[in-house]
């Protein structure tokens, strides 16, 4: 039962490298997140995708993009990395249900950046 | 602004006492809350979610309550284990947006 899957675990970057975080989901949830998270600090939401080919920003989206071609796949680019960009990122999925109300997110174990 | 705040940071419990985390939100408008709790070096793990239709949800060893009144909530925890010993979030959601809105966690540490 694997989840969410996270991809990769560690990365440096040196400042001005892109990347793509990787993530997928196998419980055919509509709802996906991406998240960073600063030490000590709780999670900021950068964006969100409410379907395959549907997404949005959220709280903290300047310096990131995203698509959602399918279902599971939810990948996350730096385009130009910055030291700012120094996190751990998490990505989430979910069902929201409107009749029942709830929006239970379930996370990956995480994406460990550092950009130097 | 608007936020879900926690009134303290760190908690230390002795094993086998109660624990009682406490979460502030300022937005009435917020109908769904959830509590996560996160280990080191770990995803938030979904542990118990409250409707604002209700004052009260109880799960295995722990239970939320939900204070409309003054807007706060609480998770406690019954019969703290050290595994218990992690950062705790709570999270609302408000109307149809379907995005979380999350505290900054609280330390919860269990002493042996």
């Amino acid at each position: 039962n694997a989840g969410v899957t996270q991809t990769p675990k560690f990365r440096i970057l040196k400042i001005g490298q892109s990347m793509t975080l990787q993530c997928t989901q196998d419980m055919n949830h509509n709802y996906m997140y991406w998240y960073r998270q600063d030490p000590g600090m709780g999670l900021k939401l950068i964006y969100y995708s409410v379907g395959a080919g549907i997404t949005d920003k959220g709280e903290v989206p300047n310096g990131y993009n995203v698509s959602r071609s399918t279902t599971e796949d939810f990948p996350l680019r730096l385009e130009l990395a910055a030291p700012s960009q120094t996190s751990v990122y998490f990505c989430a999925s979910s069902y929201s249900s409107t009749s029942s109300g709830k929006n239970i997110q379930y996370f990956g174990a995480g994406t460990r950046l550092s950009v130097l | 602004g608007e936020s879900v705040g926690l009134h303290l940071p760190t908690l230390s419990v002795q094993e086998g006492d109660n624990s009682i985390i406490n979460c502030a939100y300022s937005n009435s408008a917020s109908d769904y809350f959830i509590w996560y709790k996160q280990e080191s070096g770990k995803g938030p793990q979904f542990i118990i979610d409250i409707r604002s239709n209700m004052d009260k949800r109880q799960g295995q060893r722990v239970t939320v309550l939900l204070n409309k009144t003054v807007k706060h909530l609480s998770l406690q925890i019954a019969a703290t284990q050290p595994g218990d010993s992690a950062v705790y979030f709570c999270a609302e959601t408000r109307g149809a947006t379907n995005k979380l809105i999350f505290g900054t966690g609280t330390l919860l540490a269990v002493q042996p």
